[in-house]
């Protein structure tokens, strides 16, 4: 499969900065998704990366390197609406396949 | 814009009942995705359709489970019978094929009892 480990949960303070990451054992995919699910709500939709480096998108910026096997998504300037479940997801064709998703608390 | 419209929000019933759930997918988007979500398993793709034509049911469980997408905007999924194990939320998401980004609707939260 495709092996793809992020930490389970994770807690952070208000106004810090946080990276959530994402490690995975394949190739081959079109490119790598980062998405936000609140408690009780749908995913919706953060980032995507096809090339490796940063994509950067307000206080949330996203990383890709393929030859490392790896991804982060950093979170800066935390507020409490921030606290949710972050979901890596690879792209290989129309298909998503997710991790496990990490648990972020943030406190005040 | 209307998101992706799925119904009914919550649903319980008895083990051995039928259960369909469904969906409408944003107007102009092509492709449509059922996934399960639970604590045990995440969020897993069960099936999808290109321009309503099923592609990959490789993620459906088991024969208990169907779908169909009769037109661009509307698609059910069918358990029977149902089983307590098949208790999750289940999402609904549509995309164009142009585009990456998915867009799920709320869910449906089953329980079988």
């Amino acid at each position: 499969g495709q092996n793809i480990d992020q930490p389970t949960e994770m807690t952070a303070t208000e106004g810090a900065i946080v990276q959530i990451n994402c490690t995975y054992q394949t190739s081959g995919f079109n490119g790598l998704f980062w998405y936000q699910q609140h408690a009780g709500e749908a995913p919706t939709f953060l980032s995507y990366n096809v090339l490796d480096g940063l994509e950067e998108k307000g206080r949330f910026s996203s990383f890709l390197s393929r030859s490392k096997g790896y991804s982060y998504l950093l979170l800066k300037e935390l507020q409490m609406k921030d606290s949710a479940s972050y979901l890596c997801a690879l792209e290989y064709g129309n298909k998503l396949v997710f991790g496990a998703g990490t648990i972020l608390r943030v406190k005040s | 814009d209307a998101g992706v419209i799925q119904s009914p929000r919550h649903e319980v019933t008895e083990m051995g009942q039928e259960v369909t759930l469904r969906c409408k997918p944003i107007s102009g988007h092509n492709s449509l995705f059922w996934y399960r979500q639970t604590m045990m398993r995440g969020l897993e793709l069960l099936i999808y359709f290109n321009n309503n034509v099923p592609i990959d049911d490789s993620g459906m469980p088991e024969d208990r489970f169907s779908a169909k997408m009769p037109n661009a905007s509307f698609s059910t999924l069918k358990i029977q019978p149902s089983e307590p194990r098949d208790s999750a939320v289940y999402f609904c998401a549509s995309k164009r094929s142009s585009y990456n980004e998915q867009f799920f609707g709320p869910g449906t939260r089953l329980t079988v009892l």
